[in-house]
């Protein structure tokens, strides 16, 4: 099994329709991101999380929400998906500043 | 607030020849320093990393970076390249604050 899951792999969606996307992990870390991947602007940090009951805006975090459920688990929401949030997202975990991060296989997002 | 530039958005080397992507950050505190790998449909997997100490830092596939702080830089090279080397890099910066940030990314194409 991996470390970190992201459900679901892909997703479409309608304009103005509410959607979580997933990502649980079994690594034991206390830092969870997500991110977005567009072609030509790399990643896009949206929310981080150092635990539970800290969480922090990104550079773009207009449109998204987070929670952090549990230390292994971290959801991003859409309330109203618009076209432009069609993109590539990421979660991934890390431990510490100075270390790797681990990240998801990635979800593909459609918003039509 | 730390970033991250690349510069070059696509690569094109032949292969057997000298791999080199560039990398410039800027961070207000001594950073640490990563490079991460993403094949096709795939997540992303860390190269190498650049914490503390020696300043020419190798990873996995024959790569290299070496961090020169006079010119806020951190080059990603390998000596010959390889057609399986053909993929997107990924720059990121990390500090005492907990974001990792990402460049935008440079594709890298493998002529045979």
């Amino acid at each position: 099994d991996a470390d970190v899951t992201q459900t679901p792999r892909n997703r479409i969606t309608k304009t103005g329709k509410r959607i979580m996307l997933e990502c649980s992990q079994t690594k034991g870390h206390d830092r969870m991101y997500w991110y977005r991947q567009d072609p030509g602007l790399g990643l896009r940090l949206i929310y981080y999380s150092f635990d539970v009951k800290d969480i922090n805006k990104g550079e773009i975090s207009d449109g998204y929400s987070v929670s952090r459920q549990a230390q292994a688990k971290f959801s991003l929401s859409l309330e109203s998906a618009i076209p432009n949030q069609t993109a590539l997202y990421f979660c991934a975990t890390r431990d510490g500043t100075n270390t790797e991060a681990f990240f998801g296989q990635g979800t593909r997002l459609t918003v039509v | 607030a730390q970033s991250v530039t690349q510069l070059g958005s696509h690569v094109s080397v032949s292969e057997g020849a000298l791999v080199l992507l560039r990398c410039n950050y800027s961070s207000s505190v001594p950073p640490y320093l990563f490079w991460y790998v993403q094949y096709p449909n795939q997540g992303l997997q860390l190269l190498l990393k650049y914490t503390t100490g020696a300043t020419l830092v190798k990873g996995i596939n024959g790569f290299e970076a070496e961090f020169k702080k006079s010119e806020t830089s951190f080059h990603l090279t390998k000596p010959s390249a390889h057609m399986s080397d053909a993929a997107e890099y990924f720059c990121a910066v990390s500090d005492w604050g907990n974001k990792l940030v990402f460049g935008a990314g440079t594709i890298l194409r493998v002529k045979s």
